[in-house]
């Protein structure tokens, strides 16, 4: 059974802060990790989707990279906001190259004005 | 242009009655996918469509779950018989195409409560 790891599971900082949270998926037959972020009473909007070993991403101040001999990825928030707060998830195709994601339960972050 | 809308957005319902929550994808998307999101859990795979080939059930949590896509565009997914186990956000998801690195694009979700 395939498993998505997030850590941590909450996130509380500070406006302004720089932040960052894992996600941790199986390193064989990798295809796609792709990356949301949810706000509540809000759909999960996708963030990032990254394929290559080495890849960097960014949108703003957001950003991530991706490690998958290991089977990890990082996203970064650099000197968040309050607009910010939101429940970042990733996931993994079920399936190798197509069907499904599997999701991580989500890092929920919280910046305080 | 047009994203990826539900209906209805919340509904409630009695246990032991039947429900239908419907989809309308992003025009073009052939992939089609419904989560859900129970209390406390993450989102959790119920079923994919793909083009014209047979759907991918494997995550219908029993046989009281179905879903059908007409025309290869909306969906409607539909409880039977609904226990309080049901209660959920039911999200739906498409994509251009069904492989791994095309992101999903969600609707706002039906909130499903069930009394």
């Amino acid at each position: 059974i395939l498993n998505v790891e997030q850590s941590p599971q909450s996130l509380h900082v500070q406006e302004g802060d720089s932040t960052n949270f894992t996600c941790s998926f199986p390193s064989s037959n990798f295809y796609a990790l792709h990356w949301y972020r949810w706000e509540t009473a809000k759909s999960p909007e996708a963030l990032f989707v990254m394929t290559l070993n080495g890849d960097e991403k960014k949108k703003g101040r957001i950003s991530a990279t991706l490690n998958t001999k290991e089977g990890y990825s990082y996203l970064y928030i650099k000197g968040s906001q309050p607009e910010d707060s939101a429940t970042y998830l990733c996931a993994f195709p079920s399936g190798g190259s197509q069907g499904n994601l599997i999701f991580g339960k989500g890092t929920k972050l919280s910046v305080k004005p | 242009g047009a994203g990826v809308s539900q209906s209805p957005s919340n509904k409630v319902t009695e246990k032991g009655k039947d429900v239908e929550l419907r989809c309308d994808p992003i025009s073009g998307h052939t992939a089609l996918y419904w989560y859900r999101q129970s209390l406390g859990q993450g989102l959790e795979f119920l079923i994919y469509f793909q083009g014209n080939s047979a759907p991918d059930k494997s995550g219908l949590p029993s046989d009281r779950f179905s879903a059908e896509r007409t025309g290869g565009s909306v969906s409607t997914l539909t409880i039977q018989r609904t226990q309080q186990e049901d209660s959920a956000v039911y999200l739906c998801a498409s994509s251009l195409r069904g492989s791994a690195p095309y992101e999903q694009y969600f609707g706002p979700g039906t909130r499903l409560t069930v009394t």
